[in-house]
C-alpha cells in the first residue's frame, strides 16, 4: 500500500507541458525532501529530481520539481515521445522510519 | 564507469532462504548509504532496507523486518541482503541502489536487478 498518492496516469502531446502530482502527509513530504524517478519499460529506475527541485547532471532542464506543504509536483515541458515512462515520487517517512514511494504515474505521449 | 551488479536471485520455496549480493565499482562505495528496492512484475516500487555508509545503522520496511538482514563489506565494495523465511509475496525484482551523501535519500545509482521468485 503506497503512502504517497499519485494519479495512475497522465498524458500529453509532443511539445506540451504536463505535471504529475504527489500527495503525502506531515510525516513524509511535510518534513522531508522529495525525489522523483523515471522508469522506462524493462529498465531500472532513473533519478530525475532530488531534494525537491534539483536535477542530476544529464537530466534535461525540461524536467522540474516543486514542493509545497505536504504535496510535490514533477513538471515536464516540451514533451518528447521518449518521456513516455512510469514516474514515481519518494520521500523518507519519519514515523515509519522508511523510504516510501508513490504508486507511480504512467505518462503517455499521444 | 559506475556499476552495480546484483546476483543471487532465483526460484525458492516458501520458508527457505536466499542471499542477494550487489557488486559495485566506479564510485566511492564507502561514502554512500545503500538500499534495496523491489518491484513486483507490473507493479510499483517498494523500498526494502537501507544501511548507512559505515554500516552502523540499518532500517527495514515493516514487511521484511525480522526476516531480512542488510549488510555491506566496504573492503569489497559489496552490499548484501540475507532473506530468510521467504514468502510468496516476496516475489519481485530486487534492485540495489546508492544514496550519495546529503542527497536526501535520493537513489542516484541503480543496478539492473535480480529476480526472486518464491513458489512451491
Amino acid at each position: 500500500q503506497s503512502v504517497l498518492t499519485q494519479p495512475p496516469s497522465a498524458s500529453g502531446t509532443p511539445g506540451q507541458r504536463v505535471t504529475v502530482s504527489c500527495s503525502g502527509s506531515s510525516s513524509d513530504i511535510g518534513s522531508n525532501t522529495v525525489n522523483w524517478y523515471q522508469q522506462l519499460p524493462g529498465t531500472a529506475p532513473k533519478l530525475v529530481i532530488y531534494l525537491n527541485t534539483q536535477r542530476p547532471s544529464g537530466v534535461p532542464d525540461r524536467f522540474s520539481g516543486s514542493k509545497s506543504g505536504t504535496s510535490a509536483s514533477l513538471a515536464i515541458s516540451g514533451l518528447h515521445p521518449d518521456d513516455e515512462a512510469d514516474y514515481y515520487c519518494a520521500a523518507w517517512d519519519d514515523g515509519l522510519k522508511s523510504v516510501i514511494f508513490g504508486g507511480g504515474t504512467k505518462l503517455t505521449v499521444l | 564507469q559506475v556499476q552495480l551488479v546484483e546476483s543471487g536471485g532465483g526460484v525458492v520455496q516458501p520458508g527457505r532462504s536466499l542471499r542477494l549480493s550487489c557488486a559495485t565499482s566506479g564510485f566511492t562505495f564507502s561514502t554512500f548509504a545503500m538500499h534495496w528496492v523491489r518491484q513486483t512484475p507490473g507493479k510499483g516500487l517498494e523500498w526494502v532496507a537501507f544501511i548507512w555508509s559505515d554500516g552502523s545503522n540499518k532500517h527495514y520496511a515493516n514487511s521484511v523486518k525480522g526476516r531480512f538482514t542488510i549488510s555491506r563489506d566496504n573492503s569489497k565494495n559489496a552490499l548484501y541482503l540475507q532473506m530468510n523465511s521467504l514468502r510468496v509475496e516476496d516475489t519481485a525484482m530486487y534492485f540495489c541502489a546508492g544514496d550519495p551523501p546529503r542527497s536526501g535519500f535520493a537513489f542516484d545509482i541503480w543496478g539492473q536487478g535480480t529476480m526472486v521468485t518464491v513458489s512451491s
